[in-house]
């Protein structure tokens, strides 16, 4: 029951830019909740990414950036590196729903 | 530092109610904003968040899984209990405890996250 709509993939070569999207709607990002960002490796948990719309943790390289506008979201990876091969997922608060939301994820693949 | 660990069963039949624990550390429900949340992951699919308590004993269920949903929390153990009733298969899944920082009086990330833990549901 995702409410928050990810592209399914994106790749890239080593030193490209990629960009996630994370569309929403007037309930959760349009309402003015912040965005998150998790990584995910196969078998492990989740890491958070960015918090915040655009914050990150220390010891997150500022390669990984986020924006926000109405009610989509991105992440950002320059100088994209082999280590970065894993799945990002987007989370938001609903009003409607009033409770957490995360994103259908996308599989980001260097090429 | 703050950790989570998730412990239950790793196989519940169909029907039967399943339990989880998070034991966490490095916080407390004593401080007021603490909130422990719990989400999960089928097999080869998107992150679930399914429920939420905070220091104050409020809560917050996902509204497609409420009525099958309870959580509490045990303070002095730093713990919090899920429980899931009524399973079924498409309830296999690793189910994984978090921290959440709460951000306004409503919304907050999960900056701490358990290892998970995987259930399968099958007779």
């Amino acid at each position: 029951q995702s409410v928050l709509t990810q592209s399914p993939s994106v790749s890239g070569a080593p030193g490209q830019r990629v960009t996630i999207s994370c569309t929403g709607s007037s309930s959760n990002i349009g309402a003015g909740f912040d965005v998150h960002w998790y990584q995910q490796f196969p078998g492990e948990a989740p890491k958070l990414l960015i918090h915040g719309t655009n914050n990150r943790p220390s010891g997150v390289p500022d390669r990984f950036s986020g924006s926000k506008s109405g009610t989509s979201a991105s992440l950002a990876i320059t100088g994209l590196q082999a280590e970065d091969e894993a799945d990002y997922y987007c989370q938001s608060h609903d009003s409607s729903l009033s409770g957490y939301v995360f994103g259908t994820g996308t599989k980001v693949t260097v090429l | 530092q703050i950790t989570l660990k998730e412990s239950g069963p790793t196989l519940v039949k169909p029907t039967q109610t399943l339990t989880l624990t998070c034991a966490f550390s490095g916080f407390s429900f004593n401080t007021s904003g603490v909130g422990v949340g719990w989400i999960r992951q089928p097999p080869g699919k998107a992150l679930e968040w399914l429920a939420l308590i905070y220091w104050d004993d409020d809560k917050r269920f996902s509204p497609f899984l409420r009525n099958r949903l309870t959580i509490t929390k045990d303070t002095s153990k730093n713990q919090v209990v899920l429980t899931m009733t009524n399973v079924d298969p498409v309830d296999t899944a690793t189910y994984y405890c978090a921290n959440l920082v709460p951000r306004g009086a409503f919304g907050g990330f999960f900056d701490y996250w358990g290892q998970g833990t995987l259930v399968t549901v099958s007779s």
